[in-house]
């Protein structure tokens, strides 16, 4: 167990919709990171939060948005669903001191997101 | 949860032999490498990790060796068990400003009992 969690593991919703994945970090991280996986495009950066505030942005696409709030807890939202966003998406944390060390991230099991 | 890439490639060995899993980075400017592991339906868990300024790492009945020379990554599974079986992850990070970690494509291990 990694101390990353993730809710929903499942979320099975139709094209158009919005939904909200939920990430709490390991006790003490500060940074929360995340990752869409699909067949396709293996491990792809989305976006990483740091004490609240966005740090550094990958391929994000506009209708994805993400925040951290001040307990730490992250959340990721898509809206206006198509059938390719369908993929798992991981949360990540570290404890990022903020120095720019380089350290090891530490993954969530994964929301599972199918859009019909 | 499981990454199945329709590409991706394949390493089959038998229980008790030794692995090696290869991977090319991309960016000569990064300087942080893991490795990671993952099994089906759970996310990546971290495996081992090394600085550039280092060419060779050691941990439980794994190794990583760098090449900055070709931009090479090899992950090296000593007595491969069933266990192991999993799809296996090089990451770099580039991006110090970030701590963010670009992953390659990934290479499945089966191990044949």
């Amino acid at each position: 167990d990694s101390g990353v969690t993730q809710t929903p593991k499942h979320l099975i919703t139709a094209t158009g919709q919005r939904v909200t994945l939920r990430c709490s970090p390991r006790s003490g991280d500060l940074s929360v990171y995340w990752y869409q996986q699909s067949l396709d495009q293996g491990l792809q950066f989305l976006i990483q939060y740091y004490n609240g505030e966005e740090r550094a942005k990958g391929n994000i696409l506009e209708r994805f948005s993400a925040q951290q709030f001040p307990d730490l807890h992250s959340e990721l939202n898509l809206s206006s669903l198509e059938l390719g966003d369908s993929a798992l998406y991981f949360c990540a944390s570290s404890v990022d001191t903020g120095q720019a060390t380089n350290e090891k991230l530490f993954f969530g099991s994964g929301t599972q997101l199918s859009v019909l | 949860g499981e990454s199945v890439g329709l590409h991706l490639p394949t390493l089959s060995v038998q229980e008790g032999d030794n692995s090696i899993i290869n991977c090319a980075y991309s960016n000569s400017a990064s300087d942080y490498f893991i490795w990671y592991k993952q099994e089906s339906g759970k996310g990546p868990q971290f495996i081992i990790d090394i600085r550039s300024n280092m060419d060779k790492r050691q941990g439980q009945r794994v190794t990583v060796l760098l090449n900055k020379t070709v931009k090479h990554l090899s992950l090296q599974i000593a007595a491969t068990q069933p266990g192991d079986s999993a799809v296996y992850f090089c990451a770099e990070n580039f991006n110090n400003a970030g701590n963010m970690l670009t992953f390659g494509g990934g290479t499945r291990l089966m191990v044949k009992p």
